[in-house]
């Protein structure tokens, strides 16, 4: 069954410095997004992609988040100063075959901390 | 915002029973969707149930929805020990188009006793 994947699974860097999360979206899918979640809280939605750009974002996708699909089969993720709040699991997504609506598949994630 | 909240926050039942989780959300929804997740992993996904929708089965998984008081529940049959996990649900999208994001909620954490 395919399925959406992630790396790295974990992610080690030094506050100020710039780190990229991949995914690799199911091979169809349409539109794609990132969520995060901050340990022992909600999963919370970051942004999401649709034709080769941003369809919609939160307001914790600030100017330091970009994301980027450099080819026909990845997905990034790319935080350019990363802050010690930045420290969370980040997942992908992806959907939608016909509706974007549809089911969302996520990845494993990608643990992030900052130190 | 069209939040969802889980009840219970926490679950513990043997093996064997049910195990019922309920979602409540505020505004009007395209679908809502059951996501598990084992400590520390991804999220899975369960069942999907669109607005349209009274009631879904999958397995030993069964999802209602009621619109007009804005709340589903997600009932687990003959539970097993396997699972133990946290269970969300999120909301997508509105009648009018609206956006595709999924707006999770706290989750219930269910401990199935052996």
């Amino acid at each position: 069954e395919p399925e959406v994947t992630q790396t790295p699974s974990h992610q080690v860097t030094q506050m100020g410095q710039e780190v990229i999360l991949r995914c690799v979206p199911i091979s169809n899918h349409l539109y794609f997004y990132w969520y995060r979640q901050i340990l022992g809280q909600k999963v919370e939605f970051l942004v999401s992609f649709y034709n080769n750009e941003i369809s919609e974002k939160s307001e914790i996708f600030d100017d330091q988040f970009s994301v980027e699909r450099p080819d026909g089969s990845n997905f990034t993720l790319k935080i350019r100063s990363t802050k010690l709040e930045d420290s969370a699991m980040y997942f992908c997504a992806s959907t939608g075959q016909v509706l974007r609506t549809d089911t969302q598949y996520f990845g494993p994630g990608t643990r992030l901390t900052v130190l | 915002s069209q939040q969802g909240e889980e009840d219970p926050q926490a679950l513990s039942i043997q093996e064997g029973e049910n195990a019922t989780m309920n979602c409540s959300y505020k505004t009007s929804i395209n679908n809502l969707q059951w996501y598990r997740q084992n400590s520390g992993r991804g999220l899975v996904h369960l069942i999907l149930i669109r607005s349209n929708e009274r009631e879904k089965h999958s397995g030993r998984l069964r999802v209602t929805l009621d619109t007009s008081k804005k709340s589903s529940s997600l009932l687990i049959t003959a539970s097993r020990a396997a699972d133990t996990a946290s269970y969300f649900c999120a909301t997508a999208g509105g009648t009018q188009g609206g956006s595709e994001k999924l707006v999770f909620g706290k989750g219930t954490k269910l401990t199935v006793n052996p």
